[in-house]
């Protein structure tokens, strides 16, 4: 498999969670705990927001979190605010030398 | 200010050549992995090439291996991607990336477009 599996859309309204589900394989999101997740507005660079499954970089907010079950990762935004709204992908390595890793085709997310 | 910011994207005809390059600022290059991912009009993002910390390990993705070849000079702290026999297909935004772990790109740049038309 080349690509990871993202819903196109989802949306919520001020204050309620989502979460955007990603999907891959037993060769690549269920192999290894090294599935990152981005957040990128119109015209800006991805920001990073979770890596190795569940981590946060310094000045994430908690609001953002991560899991993992076997071949799926997700991302669950919690208390949605207008500034979510975005785009957001995920990414999974795969240990194989001629694709080093594999990108979702992103999510809209659409704050109501 | 971790800073990553890329240059030489342009168009350029089916067969020619770009050599994109990538300043970086603000944290010890020679320190990371450093990628190229791309990104096609309407398409989804797309790991392109990585460089070890030293520059002597490189991988590929298979579409562009014998084409492009990705060099560092951490004592310019600059990252290249020289594509050479480019194809209708190549064309994207190119942008570096900075690894965190495996997998993992904690910093990006704003893309250069690299445009491959007739």
């Amino acid at each position: 498999q080349s690509a990871l599996t993202q819903p196109a859309s989802v949306s919520g309204s001020p204050g309620q969670s989502i979460t955007i589900s990603c999907t891959g394989t037993s060769s690549d999101v269920g192999a290894y705990n090294f599935v990152s997740w981005y957040q990128q507005h119109p015209g800006k660079a991805p920001k990073l927001i979770i890596y190795d499954v569940s981590n946060r970089p310094s000045g994430v907010p908690d609001r953002f979190s991560g899991s993992k079950s076997g071949n799926t990762a997700s991302l669950t935004v919690s208390g949605l605010q207008a500034e979510d709204e975005a785009d957001y992908f995920c990414v999974s390595y795969t240990g194989r030398t001629n694709l080093d890793v594999i990108f979702g085709g992103g999510t809209k997310l659409t704050v109501l | 200010e971790v800073q990553l910011v890329e240059s030489g994207g342009g168009l350029v005809q089916p067969g020619g050549s770009l050599r994109l390059s990538c300043a970086a600022s603000g944290f010890t290059f020679s320190d990371y992995w450093m990628n190229w991912v791309r990104q096609a009009p309407g398409k989804r993002l797309e790991w392109v090439a990585n460089v070890n910390e030293d520059g002597s390990v490189k991988k590929y993705v298979d579409s562009v291996r014998g084409r492009f070849t990705i060099s560092r000079d951490n004592a310019e702290n600059s990252l290249y991607l020289e594509m050479n026999s480019l194809r209708v297909e190549d064309t994207a935004v190119y942008y570096c990336a900075k690894a965190k772990t495996a997998g993992t790109f904690d910093y990006w740049g704003q893309g250069t477009l690299a445009t491959v038309s007739s």
